[in-house]
């Protein structure tokens, strides 16, 4: 059973940095690109970034909303992904999923994590 | 960037309806379109990717259609648990976007 668990979340002041992480199982790891996607409270969906499979060497995209603030990186040891934002401002308030993409499916992103709630207020 | 706009924003419906959701695409993005589904407080599932597409496990009432810039969600047979905002999201090219989503609710 395919499982994605995300933690790391948590109330943060402005200006802060923070790691998410999303601990991923059931399936072979290196084999899929993951992307993280965030939802504001009461709004829509947002793309934050993605990092390919290893097979594409696990090369990164990012959001140009938070592209300089943030980085994606991978574990294949511990099947875990993570994403750390850096200087974090009010906006970045919301609930971040990670999701997996399944490239034999087109790149289409199949499974999501529970989320974890990132709260930036002083 | 693309931008993905879904109508309408909201309906209501009754059991037993069918309910079509549609997601316009700024540009062409060939079929690569997914669909999902959120119930308040729990996170997206996945329903339809390349289109039309079912995941596994979703239910045949749900279906989808469209290429190009044009696409549809279809639920052939409303039920009370398909209340729930519903996102259509391309993956053609980056970054990858959302539509608004549409919230169905139940008559």
């Amino acid at each position: 059973e395919v499982q994605l668990v995300e933690a790391g979340g948590g109330l943060v002041q402005p200006g802060g940095s923070l790691i998410l992480s999303c601990a991923a199982s059931g399936f072979t790891f290196s084999d899929h690109y993951m992307d993280w996607v965030r939802q504001a409270p009461g709004k829509g969906l947002e793309w934050v970034g993605r990092t390919r499979n290893k097979a594409n060497s696990y090369t990164r995209e990012y959001a140009a909303s938070v592209k300089g603030r943030i980085t994606i990186s991978r574990d294949e040891s511990k099947n875990s992904l993570y994403l750390q934002v850096n200087s974090l401002k009010t906006e970045d308030t919301a609930v971040y999923y990670c999701v997996r993409v399944t490239p034999v499916k087109g790149y289409a992103p199949d499974y999501w994590g529970q989320g974890t709630l990132v709260t930036v207020s002083s | 960037d693309i931008q993905m706009t879904q109508s309408p924003s909201s309906l209501s419906a009754s059991v037993g309806d069918r309910v079509t959701i549609t997601c316009r695409a700024s540009q062409g993005i060939s079929n690569s379109l997914a669909w999902f589904q959120q119930k308040p407080g729990k996170a997206p599932q996945s329903l339809i990717y390349a289109a039309s597409s079912l995941q596994s496990g979703v239910p045949s009432k749900f279906s989808g259609s469209g290429s190009g810039t044009d696409f549809t969600l279809t639920i052939s047979s409303l039920q009370p648990e398909d209340s729930a905002t519903y996102y259509c999201q391309q993956y053609k090219s980056y970054p990858l976007t959302f539509g608004g989503g549409t919230n169905v609710e139940i008559k």
